[in-house]
């Protein structure tokens, strides 16, 4: 089946650092992928769809300054949280859609990434 | 934009007991999926339904797309410990991008 990996799974940082989270499909192309923001006992937030080869759409809300989205090929898109604060820890998780004009492909998702500044 | 409603927000159930929830979406859906995740994973596809009226198993869980195409819900027969967990409904959310709308989740815990 579809493989989504991230990473890294966990990072404890301390106040005023920029993390960078990867995420790669491993056996399939992905011209668009997705990056969630999910907090304690709540559903996934989607921050920003990630196309391949132009800029990120970013979600109302969401400061596309802070949270910088590269996706240089058709396998790897990275979110790197810029000048991390206590209130951006979270759980971060990315997604995966088959490269294809159909449009109920669904999603396949990463095992998230546990970010926790200090 | 587009909301889904899940229902019940969480189960307390004994091992061996059917389960069932549901969502409900504000608008047409042409798609419905169904997620699982674990504490501290990504979520993880369980059925993807297509068609209305589309009544689809994956082993011990059934999903129905619902006839109005506003609805579905997920049975799980037989509920065993490794059931545990976060299930979410979703669907397409709106504009060119393949956008996922999420509902709430329901938590179901199973006593053995």
């Amino acid at each position: 089946g579809a493989v989504v990996s991230q990473h890294p799974s966990r990072v404890i940082c301390k106040s005023g650092t920029s993390v960078k989270i990867e995420c790669r499909s491993l056996d399939f192309q992905a011209t668009t992928m997705f990056w969630y923001r999910q907090f304690p006992k709540q559903s996934l937030m989607l921050m920003a769809t990630s196309n391949e080869g132009s800029k990120a759409t970013y979600e109302q809300g969401v400061e596309k300054d802070k949270f910088l989205i590269n996706h240089a090929s058709l396998t790897l898109s990275t979110l790197t949280v810029t000048s991390a604060h206590p209130e951006d820890s979270s759980f971060y998780i990315c997604s995966a859609r088959y490269h294809s004009k159909l449009s109920n492909q669904p999603q396949h998702f990463g095992d998230g990434t546990r970010l926790s500044i200090l | 934009g587009q909301q889904l409603n899940q229902s019940p927000q969480s189960m307390f159930i004994q091992e061996g007991e059917d389960v069932s929830m549901n969502c409900t979406s504000s608008s047409i859906f042409n798609t419905w999926l169904w997620y699982k995740q674990d504490p501290g994973e990504g979520p993880v596809l369980l059925i993807a339904l297509y068609k209305a009226g589309e009544l689809t198993s994956n082993g011990r869980l059934t999903a129905q797309f619902g006839i109005t195409r506003k609805d579905s819900f997920l049975n799980i027969s037989a509920s065993i410990p490794s059931d545990v967990g976060i299930y979410f409904c979703a669907g397409p959310g709106g504009g060119s991008n393949y956008k996922l709308t999420f509902g709430k989740g329901t938590l179901l815990t199973v006593n053995p």
